[in-house]
């Protein structure tokens, strides 16, 4: 497909599981970044990387949220041991450069709801 | 801490009425400012990016202004229409650092009645 894409959409867990959620961004795009959006908010940055290297882990909450993105193409969003306080829609945008106009493009999100 | 305020918070109007909203956001190290388009269950999508002082931008019936010196921008949709109904976000972006991150707001969401 053209678009950033994520899976699952939709993921139940049980607290104290961990999971580990994708995002294949559009082909060819150097920066990516994971958001997360709670209920009626905005999305909130976590995470970004330029080609594989992780430049900005700044808002990853805490140490149970962690990122790769190995290959520079394909990025996994891993959390360990979850809480029910983890319930959002977690989101991946990509863009083709890093500048001044630069436009992120949104995945669909993977839903996360932790019992 | 940078924060992005968007209002009103939600809009009710009639097919064919005229709207805008507002994005108030810090005036210091402006770099961009985002607007996009989120219908629920979509993925947000990308409207305009807003660089400069007195930036106006369109696209079809919706259109933007951009004030970086007071730290706000204006969305206006011309004649709206019953699939303009989404939630509007707009995203700052800070100068500096490593990262282009956005800073979002909460959104106003706009419900357009046929």
């Amino acid at each position: 497909g053209a678009g950033v894409s994520q899976s699952p959409r939709y993921k139940v867990t049980k607290r104290g599981q961990d999971v580990a959620l994708r995002c294949d961004p559009i082909s060819g795009h150097v920066s990516l970044y994971w958001y997360r959006q709670a209920l009626g908010q905005g999305p909130e940055f976590l995470t970004y990387f330029n080609y594989e290297a992780q430049q900005d882990k700044s808002g990853l909450p805490n140490d149970r949220f962690s990122a790769e993105r190995p290959e520079g193409s394909i990025s996994t969003l891993t959390i360990q041991r979850t809480e029910q306080r983890d319930s959002a829609m977690y989101r991946c945008a990509s863009s083709l450069v890093r500048g001044l106009k630069e436009t992120q493009y949104f995945g669909p999100g993977t839903r996360l709801l932790v019992l | 801490i940078l924060n992005v305020e968007q209002s009103p918070q939600s809009l009710h109007v009639q097919e064919g009425d005229s709207t805008n909203f507002t994005c108030s956001f810090p005036s210091s190290n402006f770099y961009a400012l985002h607007w996009y388009r989120w219908e629920t269950a979509k993925s947000p999508e990308a409207l305009f990016v807003m660089t400069l002082n007195g930036d106006e931008k369109k696209k079809g019936r919706i259109s933007a202004t951009l004030n970086t010196k007071e730290g706000y921008s204006y969305l206006y949709i011309k004649g709206s229409q019953p699939e303009d109904s989404a939630t509007y976000l707009c995203a700052f972006m800070n100068y500096g650092g490593a990262t282009n991150k956005l800073i979002f707001g909460t959104g106003t969401l706009l419900a357009v009645q046929p």
